[in-house]
């Protein structure tokens, strides 16, 4: 089975610009998850979608969205990038979400704002 | 969710036990803890998960105390593959509620020859 794929894996953009980042997940997995890693702040979560629709949403502001499509794929779309956003941002996918479940990660797409 | 407390880095002699602790005094009833390493350029990789009860899978055991306030997670046999951030997590989840776990900045684990 194939693993949770991300793209890009790397991204450079500029102050002001703004960015959508893809989520391929497990195949069967209905919950997709994202997150900010930072040396600063370690690794944060951003929200959850399942069933196209965000189930549970992180202390981020609300230049960071998402959605989920029909086929589980998921897009993390962030506006207005300010040089803080330069992070790893990481997908993770389970089958529904649930507390026995393992969350898989993906490799994480590196973003880079100038 | 409660939050957890671990320290920054730890040093384990490769064969011997690691064990790493984590504190979440502020833990409900209803929250259960979680551990994941994340290995240099990967993503986070699920460990072991408990309520209040011990568990231990093929990777790890999980010791949480009986007032819930503090656990450890214990590694038997370090190896140089163990080598990695350590995150320890509560959450309060319940199968309509899906994931929300924020992973902090987690215990680096050096595994030395």
């Amino acid at each position: 089975k194939a693993g949770v794929t991300q793209t890009p894996r790397y991204l450079i953009k500029t102050r002001g610009q703004q960015v959508t980042l893809s989520c391929s997940p497990i195949s069967g997995h209905r919950s997709v998850s994202w997150y900010q890693q930072t040396p600063g702040q370690g690794l944060q979560f951003l929200f959850e979608y399942f069933s196209e629709t965000q189930r549970n949403k992180g202390n981020f502001p609300g230049r960071f969205s998402g959605r989920q499509f029909s086929n589980s794929r998921s897009e993390m779309n962030v506006s207005t990038l300010e040089l803080g956003d330069s992070a790893l941002y990481l997908c993770a996918s389970s089958s529904s979400g649930g507390p026995w479940e393992t969350q898989y990660f993906g490799p994480g797409t590196r973003l880079l704002v100038l | 969710d409660a939050k957890t407390t671990q320290p920054p880095s730890m040093d384990c002699a490769e064969g011997r036990a690691a064990n790493l602790p984590c504190n979440h005094s502020t833990i409900s009833g209803n929250e259960y803890v979680y551990w994941y390493r994340q290995i240099h350029s990967q993503g986070p990789q699920y460990i072991i998960h408990g309520l209040k009860n011990n568990e231990t899978n093929e990777m790890a055991s999980l010791i949480i105390t009986e007032d819930r306030k503090s656990s450890t997670l214990i590694l038997p046999h370090a190896t140089l593959r163990d080598t990695a951030v350590y995150y320890c997590i509560v959450s309060r989840i319940n199968s309509n509620s899906g994931y929300a776990l924020n992973f902090g900045k987690g215990t680096s684990l050096l595994v030395t020859p």
